[in-house]
């Protein structure tokens, strides 16, 4: 039973194309982030949400746009792909923005061509 | 602009040494530094933390050391076992950050028997 679970794993797609990420977390936890792991491997921060409310808006193109049905969910829409957003997209929750219960989820590879 | 460096890429270490990684900062208002573990095609898993206001903290095999003057940390490991062999991340963050935290680019550690 996964706690913090992303679909799909991989995902190839072409340029122009749009697509979502889903991110799903069993642990009642009630904040929620989007790492990217660019190339460079560095992982580095997109978004956060807090009770379904954004808290952490990165410097984040437009195409890019988190949904959060409820404190559970919370999936990534990207329009317009671009060869330059192939990367590996981690979920992760924590409870009350505390960095020590953090729980990423496997993330999912795009790859865009 | 890197707030977090970890210089080497890669380690290896025979089984039972010490492993040695370190990691740089910028930034002298975090207020914890965390170490996460990474093995492929999974996300990072939380290792072991420290707060600004301690320089050592053990748990186990695994020792952290922070010396604020010089804005670096170490993780030692010892003694190394292979199921050790993996990305380490140094990811320090802030109380008022949101529970974002700023990742190094990964130290990757192999431990041969």
């Amino acid at each position: 039973d996964t706690a913090v679970s992303q679909t799909p794993k991989y995902l190839v797609t072409q340029m122009g194309n749009d697509k979502s990420i889903k991110c799903e977390q069993n642990l009642g936890h009630d904040t929620m982030y989007w790492y990217k792991q660019d190339s460079k491997k560095f992982l580095k921060i997109m978004f956060s949400y807090n009770n379904k409310e954004l808290i952490i808006n990165e410097t984040v193109p437009n195409r890019f746009s988190p949904k959060s049905p409820d404190k559970a969910h919370l999936n990534l829409h990207i329009n317009s792909l671009e060869l330059g957003d192939s990367a590996v997209y981690f979920c992760a929750s924590s409870q009350d923005f505390t960095p020590y219960g953090y729980t990423f989820g496997s993330g999912t590879r795009l790859t865009v061509v | 602009d890197q707030q977090v460096k970890q210089n080497s890429p890669s380690l290896s270490v025979q089984e039972g040494r010490i492993s040695i990684l370190n990691c740089d900062y910028t930034n002298s208002m975090f207020d914890y530094f965390l170490w996460y573990k990474k093995y492929p095609a999974e996300g990072p898993t939380f290792l072991i933390s420290i707060s600004s206001i301690k320089d050592k903290n053990e748990d186990g095999r695994f020792t952290v050391f922070l010396n604020k003057s010089a804005k670096h940390l170490s993780l030692h490991i010892v003694p190394s076992q292979p199921g050790d062999s993996a990305v380490y991340f140094c990811a320090p963050g802030g109380y008022n950050q949101g529970g974002k935290l700023i990742f190094g680019q990964g130290t990757e550690l192999s431990v041969k028997p």
